[in-house]
């Protein structure tokens, strides 16, 4: 299995804030990189796919950069909608596997 | 749009099996563009991927599941299920399923709402 692991585990940011989230893989697995934001109670919502691709109708202030092992979501701006835990998910083999998880709340 | 709809008992005795059903709407699951999977959160956990299934019915397992889980298609229906077989305490959780475009890279758009289930006597 790729082991995925995120930094940091939460973060507390203001609204208006530029918030990196970092996502390593155990190896390298190329642009297979998927980001996901859930709320308490929500489903996934997919924000990013192939590392850096922005999902249709996902705000233009989250991007994705990365490739290999090393991969960012970048939040350009918060937003009170965006306080929620992010996800990133490997697809490059299966099993798919996440991170644990950052969760980004109100400083 | 594209809508996917988990349903099945919330509560399954120890030992017993956890059956699920996902139905799809506003699509068809026959595509062969899309495949489809399972996937679950123990609670104030992350997130865990199950398994998946295309339209020909190729099936591909969690290797920690494998040797419980059974993903199948029933097309006639726009449904695909799972089975999970001799589920304990720590399959309890939110079981989710959706939808993955396979024409590239691989990611998961659409999602059900989830269903949380329960194992306990």
């Amino acid at each position: 299995d790729i082991q995925m692991t995120q930094s940091p585990s939460s973060l507390s940011a203001s609204v208006g804030d530029r918030v990196t989230i970092t996502c390593r893989a155990g190896r390298t697995i190329s642009s297979y990189l998927n980001w996901y934001q859930q709320k308490p109670g929500k489903a996934p919502k997919l924000l990013i796919y192939a590392a850096s691709s922005l999902q249709s109708g996902v705000p233009s202030r989250f991007s994705g950069s990365g490739s290999g092992t090393d991969f960012t979501l970048t939040i350009s701006g918060l937003q009170p909608e965006d306080f929620a835990t992010y996800y990133c998910q490997q697809t490059y083999s299966t099993p798919f596997t996440f991170g644990p998880g950052t969760k980004v709340d109100i400083k | 749009q594209l809508q996917l709809q988990e349903s099945g008992p919330g509560l399954v005795k120890p030992s017993e099996t956890l059956s699920l059903t996902c139905t799809v709407s506003g699509g068809s699951i026959s595509s062969s563009s899309y495949h489809w999977g399972w996937f679950r959160q123990p609670p104030e956990k992350g997130l865990e991927w199950i398994g998946s299934i295309n339209n020909s019915g190729s099936t591909y397992y969690s290797p920690s599941l494998k040797s419980r889980v059974t993903i199948s298609v029933d097309t006639s229906e726009n449904q695909f299920s799972l089975k999970l077989s001799s589920v304990t305490a720590a399959d309890t959780a939110v079981y989710y399923c959706a939808r993955y475009d396979s024409r590239g890279y691989t990611y998961f758009d659409y999602w059900g709402q989830g269903t949380l289930v329960t194992v306990s006597s």
